[in-house]
This record gives structure tokens, C-alpha cells and sequence, in this order.
């Protein structure tokens, strides 16, 4: 079965705007998680959604937001573009929520802020 | 924040040698998850030892969990040139999974 979509795969942006990224888990996952890749902070984890709802937040600003719909697709949202937001930013499905749920990532989306 | 560091950060070995990479982390888990990452791509997951196992497998993979020292180690046998990757480990508790810094893998043909 199809795996974790991302889109877009890349995107360009410019300081000041604002961005909202896709994910589309695997079928029949209903936890989406999302974090984000730089080369100074490593991966860091956003926020975890599970039936629709918001279960767990990193330590972002609130510039980063998320949502979940029912057909358990995602989108995360960053407002107001920093040049320090330029980063991979990966989605990821499992089963359910909690510990031991083998956790699958998409490609992710690479965003540029200049 | 990272939940812990990898050792090496970088690791070059010939094409049939065996790598080891190390991983320690600093608070309590469910359990620890290895996964590798392709130059710009996404994370594939590699295996998941629980907190209660010591030693785990798959196929070329050999995965020890120590929790007394908070420590983990990945070995790969006979390294191929697709084995070219970083390898990230992962500690989970009761929800996210926290990762640690990486360790850049190249095996030389």
C-alpha cells in the first residue's frame, strides 16, 4: 500500500509570507506527527495529531500550527516566515497513538525561506 | 531538544566490514527505535527494541539495548554500498519519539 505523501517536495519562500504543507498518511493510520530537520537542531518533533485532535506539542512558536481532518490527512501551517524556518519538514503515520506503533515517515517537504 | 548523542558522528569503513554505531540517552523509555535517512529523503524505519528486550535482529541488523548504562548500539554485517546513509536512533516514552544526533555511515566499494 501507498506510503506517507508530502507535498509539495519542495517550495520556495520569501520572509514574511506563510506556507501550508500536506501530508497523507498511510491507510487506515490514524496519528500523524510532524517534525522538523535542520542541519544545527537535528530533528525536532512539532506537534502529534490523533482523530482530529492535538495530542502533544513540541517547543515552537506558536507561528507553527497543525490540524487533522477525519479522513486522518494533515496539513501544518508556519505564518510569517523567519530565514531560520528553512528546513526539511517530515510527516509521519502510525497505527494508532502511543509507544511501541512502528512509526513511518514521508519524504518530507523541503522549504527554502529567503 | 536532542534526548541523546550518537557515536560516532561519522563512520568510514570498507564495503564487507561491519558497522557499529552507538546511541545514549538521558531519561527513562518505552523503547528505541533505529532508523536510517538517505541524503534528502525521508526516515525509513530500521527496527523498534522494547524496553524489556536486550538484543534484537533483522537480517543484517543487530540491535542491543542496554537501559542500566541508557545506551543502545546498531550493527550491520557485511555493509554494502547501499548501507550508505545516516542512522538515526530514536527514544520514545509514553508519546513522541526524540531523536538523537545521527551518525553519517560510508561505506567505500
Amino acid at each position: 500500500k501507498a506510503g506517507v505523501t508530502q507535498t509539495p517536495r519542495y517550495l520556495i519562500k520569501t520572509r514574511g509570507q506563510q506556507v501550508t504543507l500536506s501530508c497523507s498518511p498511510i491507510s487506515g493510520h490514524r496519528s500523524v506527527s510532524w517534525y522538523q530537520q535542520t542541519p544545527g537542531q537535528g530533528l525536532q518533533f512539532l506537534f502529534e495529531y490523533f482523530s482530529e485532535t492535538q495530542r502533544n506539542k513540541g517547543n515552537f512558536p506558536g507561528r507553527f500550527s497543525g490540524r487533522q481532518f477525519s479522513n486522518s490527512r494533515s496539513e501544518m501551517n508556519v505564518s510569517t516566515l523567519e530565514l531560520g524556518d528553512s528546513a526539511l519538514y517530515l510527516c509521519a503515520s502510525s497505527l494508532v497513538q502511543g509507544p511501541g506503533n512502528t512509526i513511518y515517515f514521508g519524504e518530507g517537504s523541503w522549504l527554502t525561506v529567503v | 531538544s536532542q534526548q541523546g548523542e550518537e557515536d560516532p558522528q561519522a563512520l568510514s569503513i570498507q564495503e564487507g566490514e561491519n558497522a557499529t554505531m552507538n546511541c545514549s540517552y538521558k531519561t527513562s523509555i518505552n523503547n528505541l527505535q533505529w532508523y536510517r535517512q538517505n541524503s534528502g529523503r525521508g526516515l525509513v524505519h530500521l527496527i523498534l527494541i522494547r524496553s524489556n528486550e536486550r538484543e534484537k535482529h533483522s537480517g543484517r541488523l543487530r540491535v542491543t539495548l542496554d537501559t542500566s548504562k541508557k545506551s543502545s548500539s546498531l550493527l550491520i554485517t557485511a555493509s554494502r554500498a547501499a548501507d550508505t546513509a545516516s542512522y538515526f536512533c530514536a527514544t520514545q516514552g509514553n508519546e513522541k519519539l526524540t531523536f538523537g544526533t545521527g551518525t553519517r555511515l560510508t561505506i567505500i566499494p
